[in-house]
């Protein structure tokens, strides 16, 4: 079965800095993986996904991920933090009917 | 757009209670989940329906019971509550068949089991 893991719990960063939330995954085949964003009391935001092509992928409110096959990892990042950003992270790999997901990252961005 | 309505948003039950959450969708999606969402633990698929008159479980269906409604609505039922139940819950939907289509979640149901 496909599976993702984010090995931090917590991460934290100052306003201004870059930040980076890892994900390494395991999947059978080619990997469909997906950043979602959780704000206190809300479900979860579909931030970006990767399917296939560019290794750099692009999503909402300035954030990126980098797709690395030889590392299996899947890392979101954003070059300036907003203390905005502050929120629990997802990564997550799709099943046929369903998605997997990891046990989440919280995101705190300082002033 | 409302996208994925989840009713209730809070809940509180006694243990051996039954409750059923509701969750609809307006976005014409075929396939609808319910997850559970506990600390620590990421999300945890309970029940899905990949299409309207199919429902199947999936990593932790004990306990729980789904009903397909028809293709907005997907309820999921717990009979007979117990606190191992204490949870928030998610509704999602998708488009069927489309393994790189994101999945919108509502804003969950937060239920405490006495």
């Amino acid at each position: 079965a496909q599976s993702v893991a984010q090995p931090e719990d917590q991460v934290n960063v100052a306003e201004g800095n870059p930040l980076t939330v890892k994900c390494t995954y395991s999947v059978s085949g080619n990997p469909y993986l997906f950043w979602y964003v959780q704000y206190p009391n809300r479900g979860l935001q579909f931030l970006l996904k990767y399917i296939t092509g560019d290794n750099l992928v692009k999503g909402s409110y300035g954030f990126e991920a980098e797709f690395n096959k030889s590392q299996t990892s899947f890392h979101l990042k954003k070059p300036s933090a907003l203390v905005s950003d502050s929120a629990l992270y997802f990564c997550a790999v799709r099943e046929i009917y369903d998605m997997r997901f990891g046990a989440g990252t919280r995101l705190t961005v300082k002033p | 757009n409302a996208g994925v309505t989840q009713t209730p948003k809070f809940q509180v039950l006694k243990t051996g209670q039954s409750m059923t959450l509701q969750c609809a969708q307006d976005m014409n999606h075929n396939s609808m989940y319910w997850y559970r969402q506990d600390p620590g633990m990421g999300l945890r698929l309970i029940y899905y329906s990949a299409s309207e008159g199919t429902t199947d479980k999936g990593e932790v269906p004990n306990g729980y019971n789904v009903s397909r409604l028809n293709k907005r609505e997907f309820s999921l039922r717990l009979e007979s509550a117990a606190p191992s139940q204490t949870s928030v819950y998610f509704c999602a939907s998708s488009e069927a068949g489309q393994n790189n289509q994101p999945q919108h979640f509502g804003d969950g149901t937060r239920l405490s089991i006495l």
